[in-house]
């Protein structure tokens, strides 16, 4: 168990519909990451957040925003959702405390099915 | 950007053998390498990393190679069991506080007793 926690595990919704996912980082990490996971495309980073302000941006869609919270939780918001956004989607976390290093840990995933 | 190729994307042998698993890079900048193992319905675990001021790195079964002037990084994991059975994905960041990793494609390993 990583300590990063993802909610919710399985996702079910139609096209053109909005959904929400939410993570808790580990206790004490301060940086949160996106990431999708497809059978084509592999693990792609999409967007992290760092106390609560964006930091890098990867490939993540125009129909996709994210944000984070000042409890340090962070929400992936996915709209107007087409078949191809069908994915495994992982929320990493890591301690950022001045170093150059960047041991991410990552949750469980919430698979998101879009008919 | 950066690009990390993995090879080879599935692997099989038997237990106890050795299995190795190489990735290599393009940006010369990179200085982080960090390896993953999935299992099927998991998220991706951190087993071993290794930082570019260093050429090898050991944790019990498993070791870490990196090769700077060859921009490459192996995985080789002695004295395989069945529970090593997963998706193994390598992956590269500049490492400063908060870059993005860039993963490989994932090698799965499949160790048959």
């Amino acid at each position: 168990d990583s300590g990063v926690t993802q909610t919710p595990k399985h996702l079910i919704t139609a096209t053109g519909q909005r959904v929400t996912l939410r993570c808790s980082p580990r206790s004490g990490d301060l940086s949160v990451y996106w990431y999708q996971q497809s059978l084509d495309q592999g693990l792609q980073f999409l967007i992290q957040y760092y106390n609560g302000e964006e930091r890098a941006k990867g490939n993540i869609l125009e129909r996709f925003s994210a944000q984070q919270f000042p409890d340090l939780h962070s929400e992936l918001n996915l709209s107007s959702l087409e078949l191809g956004d069908s994915a495994l989607y992982f929320c990493a976390s890591s301690v950022i405390a001045g170093g150059p290093y960047n041991e991410q840990f990552f949750g469980p995933g919430t698979r998101l099915t879009v008919l | 950007g950066e690009n990390v190729e993995q090879h080879p994307s599935t692997l099989s042998v038997q237990e106890g053998d050795s299995a190795v698993i190489k990735c290599t890079y393009s940006d010369s900048a990179s200085n982080y390498f960090p390896w993953y193992k999935q299992e099927l319905g998991k998220g991706p675990q951190l087993i071993i990393d290794i930082r570019s001021n260093v050429g090898e790195k050991k944790d019990q079964r498993i070791a870490v190679t990196l090769n700077k002037t060859a921009k490459h990084f192996s995985l080789h994991i002695t004295e395989t069991q069945p529970e090593d059975s997963a998706v193994y994905f390598c992956a590269a960041s500049k490492g400063q506080a908060g870059t993005a990793l860039i993963f490989g494609k994932g090698t799965t390993l499949s160790v048959s007793s």
